[in-house]
């Protein structure tokens, strides 16, 4: 079953709107997790790491004051698209790596599918 | 930088039909080689990997092997099925799971009955 919970799947808005995403891991602990977006028919691209209890790492060219993200917990971090326009519409995707499982995979959530009017 | 290249989309083939999608990296250290498939609507689900030069990752009839000399970890399956329809990732990270993953564009894999 799923590892990494991610919420909400689908979310329709209105330009302007500020939209909340969850990344949960489910039963383990999440020291870092990641955020990618996703284009249409292109390859995933990371937006920011994010560490539990510091600052984001944001990618070159991703605005954060624009994407806020937190990781108040070791098994949750969330990604704010604050006043959102419909360039933000996209495929947000968020993985975790387990604590002290260095030498596991990753378990990426089943992704956020933004559309903004 | 690092770098990974998939060869263009998408692919189509008929039921039991011999795959392969070639993937090729750029590296400035010894990173790991993972495959990651998306089914339509999907999150990403790990396919395979392998950590270091000549190992072979192989999972649902997928195999892989990381080729050191010629930088590649190119995908293959003997037979490939109608549920094998998807988009497939190659991606290369360090750091195991703690190190954020470089992809590739992704193959759109289309297998016909």
């Amino acid at each position: 079953g799923a590892v990494v919970s991610q919420h909400p799947s689908w979310v329709i808005c209105k330009s302007g709107t500020s939209v909340k995403i969850e990344c949960r891991s489910l039963d383990f602990q999440a020291t870092t997790m990641f955020w990618y977006r996703q284009f249409p028919k292109q390859s995933l691209m990371l937006m920011a790491t994010s560490n539990e209890g510091s600052k984001a790492t944001y990618e070159q060219g991703v605005e954060k004051d624009k994407f806020l993200i937190n990781h108040a917990s070791l098994t949750l971090s969330t990604l704010t698209v604050t006043s959102a326009h419909p360039e933000d519409s996209s495929f947000y995707i968020c993985s975790a790596a387990r604590r002290g499982w260095k030498n596991q995979p990753q378990h990426f959530g089943d992704g956020t599918r933004l559309s903004i009017l | 930088g690092d770098s990974v290249t998939q060869m263009e989309g998408p692919v189509t083939l008929s039921e039991e039909a011999f795959l392969t999608i070639n993937c090729t990296y750029t590296a400035t250290g010894y990173p790991s080689l993972f495959w990651y498939v998306q089914y339509p609507g999907e999150g990403l689900q790990l396919l395979l990997k392998a950590t270091k030069a000549d190992d072979k990752g192989s999972n649902k009839g997928f195999e892989a092997t990381y080729r050191k000399e010629t930088t590649s970890f190119h995908l293959e399956k003997g037979s490939v099925q109608v549920s094998d329809s998807a988009v497939y990732f190659c991606a290369l990270n360090y750091g195991g799971s703690q190190g954020n993953l470089i992809f590739g564009k992704g193959t759109k894999l289309s297998v016909k009955p």
